[in-house]
């Protein structure tokens, strides 16, 4: 059971360029979500997923698109990187089992994300 | 829209006690979590309140007041590796089976011999 993957750990991109972060998790979790933290901001909803083919955005999606095609992977793509993209992305699922339950969410490692 | 907040950092003594506080203003309010962060890692769930009330695990303990829109984390007996950031986030109910998790920016705690 390995839980939450992302891949990859670094990247460096330059401007303009594109490029997809991927997330995998093998808990047949129906939520998924991506963040980005940067320093003293926290972290903050990219977009989120309550099953395949269902998305929907959070609170910073502008840049990003994602697709949830299966219940295991949901991939962000980043259409035309910035400097302003510069963060730490974390991928998280959890199991959506109710309103009054913890529904803990799981994270993955972090991508470590550089735009020059 | 919503806000959290939270210090930004606090630092305590090895076997003592700490309160980590976090205030919250939501719509929707479904449940109160607690993430513990350790630089360069990603954060671990710690605890859960949905209810008004005291929520123990172990060493730490978690409080909710709801009409105050209110919680703390109790961190007790300190020990070294208790220094992390701790991340208040709420939870937002947006109907048809879907939330958002809301982040508060984390306070970073030290803890010092």
């Amino acid at each position: 059971n390995a839980g939450v993957t992302q891949t990859p750990k670094f990247q460096v991109l330059k401007t303009g360029q594109s490029m997809t972060l991927q997330c995998a998790q093998d808990m047949n979790h129906e939520y998924m979500s991506w963040y980005r933290q940067d320093p003293g901001m926290g972290l903050r909803l990219i977009h989120y997923s309550v099953g395949a083919g269902i998305t929907d955005q959070g609170e910073v999606p502008n840049g990003y698109n994602v697709s949830r095609s299966t219940t295991e992977d949901f991939p962000l793509r980043l259409l035309s990187a910035a400097p302003s993209q510069t963060s730490v992305y974390f991928c998280a699922s959890s199991p959506l089992e109710g309103a009054f339950i913890p529904d803990e969410q799981f994270f993955g490692p972090g991508t470590r994300l550089t735009v020059l | 829209g919503q806000n959290i907040d939270q210090p930004t950092e606090m630092t305590a003594t090895e076997g003592a006690i700490v309160q980590i506080n976090c205030t919250y203003q939501t719509s929707g309010f479904n449940g109160l979590f607690w993430y513990q962060q350790h630089a360069g890692e990603a954060p671990t769930f710690l605890s859960y309140n949905v209810l008004d009330g005291l929520e123990e695990k172990g060493r730490f303990s978690s409080f909710l007041s709801r009409s105050k829109g209110y919680s703390y984390l109790l961190l007790k007996e300190l020990q070294m590796k208790d220094s992390a950031s701790y991340l208040c986030a709420v939870r937002r109910y947006s109907g048809a089976g879907s939330y958002q998790l809301t982040f508060g920016k984390g306070t970073k705690l030290s803890v010092i011999p």
